[in-house]
């Protein structure tokens, strides 16, 4: 059974700073893996999704790899932002089927 | 790009009422929905996965009679809640993928349930 983990729970940094949110899985036979952006009581905003023939997307100031043989994605975010704040996942989804496997989320605090 | 929409996008209730949220996919038709509820502070956890016409697959766990998903055409599936309890409160989210696409679900903005 795919496994996702998040690390760290939670994370608060003044703004203006880079910072690396990570992510994990137990098995790398994925399709494709994916970070979303979710605000307080809202739903999810994909921000990036990279196949599992990619090592890594950028949309902005975002960028995200994939390291598929070792199980890791990392989401950088460069010169983070108080509008920044948010809870982020990440979902894996799986060769066999539809369904995505999410993390248990990273909430961000950037402060002003 | 692609837009879920969800209805209503709170909801209250009293204990033992039934509850029907809508997920609409505006702009594009959906094959496959998704229903996913969320905790507090937890992740997205699915709950089942509804197909145009056919039965929807729950995933362990979730009681299919509780919880009654239609899907009865490419743009619309229903997720009802029965006789729902304090303990069914949470954030219902669904989302849908695109028919013939590749494998990317688009999210609806969920709907929150309060039981009382």
């Amino acid at each position: 059974k795919q496994e996702v983990t998040q690390i760290p729970a939670a994370l608060s940094v003044p703004e203006g700073e880079n910072l690396v949110l990570n992510c994990s899985f137990t098995d790398s036979a994925i399709y494709n893996l994916q970070w979303f952006r979710q605000d307080p009581g809202k739903g999810l905003t994909s921000l990036l999704l990279i196949q599992s023939s990619q090592r890594e997307q950028t949309s902005g100031r975002l960028n995200a790899s994939l390291d598929k043989s070792s199980g890791r994605s990392t989401l950088y975010i460069a010169a983070s932002q108080p509008g920044d704040s948010a809870t982020y996942l990440c979902a894996v989804r799986h060769n066999a089927g539809n369904m995505l496997t999410f993390g248990g989320g990273t909430r961000l605090m950037v402060k002003p | 790009g692609a837009v879920v929409s969800q209805h209503p996008s709170r909801v209250i209730c009293k204990s033992g009422t039934s509850v029907k949220i809508e997920c609409r996919s505006l702009d594009f038709q959906a094959t496959t929905m998704f229903w996913y509820r969320q905790f507090p502070k937890q992740s997205l956890m699915l709950m089942a996965t509804s197909n145009e016409g056919s039965k929807a697959t729950y995933e362990q766990g979730v009681e299919k009679d509780k919880f009654l998903i239609n899907h009865a055409s490419l743009t619309l599936s229903t997720l009802t809640v029965t006789s729902a309890h304090p303990e069914d409160s949470s954030f219902y989210i669904c989302s849908a993928r695109l028919a013939g696409g590749r494998y990317t679900q688009y999210f609806g903005p969920g709907t929150r349930l309060t039981v009382l």
